[in-house]
């Protein structure tokens, strides 16, 4: 049971290049996120998926957009990086109870740097 | 919004010791409580939540308490060990919410 699996682990690009990162969970889980975390700010919340066929801001929102493919993917996508977005970027998965809104299961990261 | 402070920054004790780390909210909505600990360079792991229904909820040496009146909440860890060093952050977040108030985190060291 892999649990939550992004790729790619790594990535440098350069300022104004686009890419998707890419999420999977295979515990059948109804939402996911995305954070981001950068030194001294703790997790932030880029975007999230409460059910399939739904996407909704977070609290960071601005140059990133989402998609959620299917119920098991749900892909970030940064389409003009900026060095502001240098950062850890974590997926996250839960099964979406009303009181279990909240993240349950993350991935290993993705460690993004914007040069 | 609700805001979230978390206390200490830094937490130095010696294994077998106890450690406490404290946080306070500011929204009285609130009521659903997760703590998560990250080891350095590895992803978060929920350890443990507590909801508003409840006083305290304990899991082996780890346990959390929640003062709804004072709008405060703790993780305990009892007889610490070097594998707790980790950044410990706690959450609120109101029943229905999908976007949690994180706290900024708390190094544990546990000196052997």
């Amino acid at each position: 049971n892999a649990g939550v699996t992004q790729t790619p682990k790594f990535q440098v690009l350069k300022t104004g290049q686009s890419m998707t990162l890419q999420c999977a969970q295979d515990m059948n889980h109804n939402s996911m996120y995305w954070y981001r975390q950068d030194p001294g700010m703790g997790l932030r919340l880029i975007y999230y998926s409460a059910s399939e066929g739904t996407t909704d801001k977070g609290e960071v929102p601005n140059g990133y957009n989402v998609s959620r493919l299917n119920k098991r993917e749900f892909s970030l996508r940064l389409e003009s990086a900026a060095p502001s977005q240098t950062s850890v970027y974590f997926c996250a998965s839960s099964d979406g109870t009303y009181l279990s809104n909240q993240p349950q299961h993350f991935g290993d990261g993705t460690r993004l740097s914007i040069l | 919004g609700e805001n979230v402070e978390q206390h200490p920054s830094t937490l130095s004790v010696q294994e077998g010791d106890s450690a406490v780390i404290k946080c306070t909210y500011s929204d009285s909505a609130s009521n659903y409580f997760p703590w998560y600990k990250q080891e350095l360079g590895k992803r978060p792991q929920l350890i443990i939540d507590i909801r508003s229904n409840v006083g305290e909820k304990k899991d082996q040496r780890i346990a959390v308490t929640l003062n709804k009146t004072a709008k405060h909440f703790s993780l305990h860890i009892t007889e610490t060990q070097p594998e707790d060093s980790a950044v410990y952050f706690c959450a609120a977040s109101r029943g229905g919410s999908y976007i949690p108030t994180f706290g900024r985190g708390t190094s544990l060291i546990v000196h052997p």
